[in-house]
């Protein structure tokens, strides 16, 4: 399965400030994800990030929060603007290395905390 | 959006005991699938299922595809430490393959 490099591994944030997490994976795959996991809960898809154009959001997310870019079948980021305390959560990518792959593979995870 | 129903939510038990595990929707699911997340992790696939009735293991982890395509359950035998962690449900149901929904998540805890 992939292998995927997601940074920072960890940050603490003003709030009002923006944070830009990075997903490298070490092959080239066909979706890219990213989620969101608020302490003891479940995963949260966020949106698909779409190579070479605007990514696919989620009801109840939209593209000013959480800007995203995939520039290539390899890489992605997430960024997490003008941050509140309620944006303190896990934000994980996730690939899905073929389309009909078995599951998908995840990041280890940024854990955000915003003060 | 829509989520699983996983049960139990948490449970704590003692080295050797089995465990289950389930999870089950209100519709017809395509694929199950169980995942463990440890703390600091994204989580790990443990075991994919495709069709109803299916019956899988991966070493002491034993997971089926319910009959009616709208359950799944999950079982460790004889556990150890290092099964603790936070094990989820997901799956694909039929109306939309490509949206993985979630259970809310069964955390493990094992007593040495």
């Amino acid at each position: 399965s992939a292998v995927i490099s997601q940074k920072p591994s960890r940050d603490i944030c003003q709030r009002g400030t923006s944070l830009t997490i990075q997903c490298q994976v070490d092959s080239q795959v066909t979706m890219m994800f990213w989620y969101r996991q608020q302490p003891g809960q479940s995963l949260t898809l966020i949106a698909t990030a779409n190579q070479g154009s605007e990514a696919t959001y989620e009801s109840g997310f939209v593209i000013d929060k959480f800007p995203i870019s995939r520039p290539n079948l390899t890489f992605s980021t997430l960024t997490v603007s003008n941050m509140s305390p309620e944006d303190s959560s896990i934000y994980l990518c996730s690939v899905q290395k073929e389309t009909g792959a078995v599951g998908y593979t995840f990041g280890s995870g940024t854990r955000l905390t915003v003060v | 959006g829509q989520q699983l129903n996983q049960s139990p939510q948490s449970m704590f038990i003692q080295e050797g005991e089995d465990v289950s595990m389930n999870c089950t929707s209100s519709s017809i699911f395509n694929t199950w699938l169980w995942y463990k997340q440890e703390p600091g992790e994204g989580p790990v696939l443990l075991i994919a299922l495709y069709k109803a009735g299916e019956l899988t293991s991966n070493g002491r982890l034993t997971a089926q595809f319910g009959i009616t395509r709208k359950d799944s359950f999950l079982n460790i035998s004889a556990s150890i430490p290092s099964d603790v962690g936070i094990y989820f449900c997901a799956g694909f149901n039929a109306g939309n393959n490509r949206k993985l929904i979630w259970g809310l998540g069964t955390s493990l805890a094992v007593n040495p």
